[in-house]
């Protein structure tokens, strides 16, 4: 079975703030693949990051930034600078071969006050 | 390109009631799924379609069915409604090719009292 845990279930930073969000995950597969996605007060899901398991180079993108270290099966995500427009609640979520199918961390709150 | 979409946006039922959820979407996607999000939680699959006429369960499937007779649609059928069903619901698809990103639909908050 997968599981995903992201311990953090609410953080508060203030803006111009580093923050980085933490994410565990647990799987039999070999070759599975990490998401994250973002949900702002609007509701929508939307798409920041995917990783396959054979693929540990961090990666960049503006603001943000991921971490991923299979030896502590974890994929940290951090964004550099908070703005107010950050404040979501954040995903992160693990798939198998089927990519219909993945699960979910219980999500992390961030706000970042101004 | 519409994407997937969802309705309604919004329904409010009485226990014992039934109802379908539509999810559509245009992209050729043969993978759809439905998630349920309850607040404080992430999202859970309550069932999943690997292509037309072929469907599977998740991890909470009890109380929904779903069918896929095209690609495009993949309706959630809520049997007879109960409170504990009180969520949101979301709808996604994507390709088959593994680790392929799934689309999501804006989602449908469901109320039953």
């Amino acid at each position: 079975a997968q599981k995903v845990t992201q311990a953090q279930t609410e953080i508060s930073v203030v803006e111009k703030e580093d923050v980085t969000l933490d994410c565990v995950y647990e799987t039999r597969d070999t070759t599975y693949y990490l998401f994250w996605y973002k949900q702002p007060p609007s509701g929508e899901l939307v798409f920041l990051i995917r990783r396959n398991s054979f693929d540990e180079q961090n990666e960049i993108s503006g603001r943000y930034s991921w971490n991923f270290q299979k030896s502590t099966s974890s994929f940290n995500f951090t964004i550099t600078a908070s703005q107010v427009v950050d404040s979501a609640v954040y995903f992160c979520a693990l798939s198998g071969p089927n990519a219909g199918k993945s699960t979910f961390g219980d999500g992390t709150t961030l706000t970042v006050k101004p | 390109n519409a994407g997937v979409t969802q309705t309604p946006k919004f329904q409010v039922l009485k226990t014992g009631q039934s109802m379908t959820l539509q999810c559509a979407q245009d992209m050729n996607h043969e993978y759809m799924s439905w998630y349920r999000q309850d607040p404080g939680m992430g999202l859970r699959l309550i069932h999943y379609s690997v292509g037309a006429g072929i469907t599977d369960q998740g991890e909470v499937p009890n109380g929904y069915n779903v069918s896929r007779s095209t690609t495009e649609d993949f309706p959630l059928r809520l049997l007879s409604a109960a409170p504990s069903q009180t969520s949101v619901y979301f709808c996604a698809s994507s390709r088959t090719a593994p680790g392929e990103t799934q689309y999501f639909g804006p989602g449908t908050r469901l109320l039953v009292l």
